[in-house]
């Protein structure tokens, strides 16, 4: 199993600012992955953030949006740039086992963003 | 890309009933199904998967079911305790890493005692 560790855990931001979110992964991993879980809905995949690559971006996110770095195996931060009140949301880090041998899917324990 | 829908949205059953959720996905090439429970302020949990090898799964009160042909698979929990109110997820993945999933929009189930 993989414990993550995700900071901060909740934050309040001015509209207008740029928030960044921490991963921590207690094991090396390939591939990180960074989702949004908006208030009472499901799971949306934001992107893939690889290690020594650009990181991979899912239909209607960008990088200028929510820039990610990726310096090594066991770490990840997202960037939520420029926030408005509609990115109030859950932000959440995961990682999973590699198919078809496949581990289940980690998460962090997420992010909760508000935007005033 | 893939597309995940699941039903119902809500669920309310008498504790000692049986819930299913039902979910059809789109993509073919789909081959790993997880369901996920998530409780309030909490993060999503693994509680049972299957794989597009095989056609049923059990673990002790929960159950999925997997039909290739017609996309769709379905999660059933048996002798309902409160306990098991909390929101379910289905996902599908076709890509090398089970952290890379689509997701359906959820299940609120609650369990009255």
């Amino acid at each position: 199993s993989a414990v993550i560790s995700q900071k901060p855990s909740r934050d309040i931001c001015q509209r207008g600012t740029s928030l960044t979110i921490q991963c921590q992964v207690d094991s090396q991993v390939t591939m990180m992955f960074w989702y949004r879980q908006q208030p009472g809905q499901s799971l949306t995949l934001i992107a893939t953030a690889n290690q020594g690559s650009e990181a991979t971006y899912e239909s209607g996110f960008v990088i200028d949006k929510f820039p990610i770095s990726r310096p090594n195996l066991t770490f990840s931060t997202l960037t939520v740039s420029n926030m408005s009140p509609e990115d109030s949301s859950i932000y959440l880090c995961s990682v999973g086992g590699g198919l078809p041998e496949s581990t289940e899917a980690f998460f962090g324990q997420g992010t909760r963003l508000t935007v005033v | 890309g893939e597309n995940v829908e699941q039903h119902p949205s809500t669920l309310s059953v008498q504790e000692g009933d049986s819930a299913v959720i039902k979910c059809t996905y789109s993509d073919s090439a789909s081959n790993y199904f997880p369901w996920y429970k998530q409780e309030l302020g909490k993060r999503p949990q693994l509680i049972i998967d299957i794989r597009s090898n095989v056609g049923e799964k059990k673990d002790q009160r929960i159950a999925v079911t997997l039909n290739k042909t017609a996309k769709h698979f379905s999660l059933h929990i048996t002798e309902t305790q409160p306990e098991d109110s909390a929101v379910y997820f289905c996902a599908a993945s076709k890509g090398t890493n089970a952290g890379k999933s689509t997701f359906g929009d959820g299940t609120t189930l609650t369990v009255k005692p």
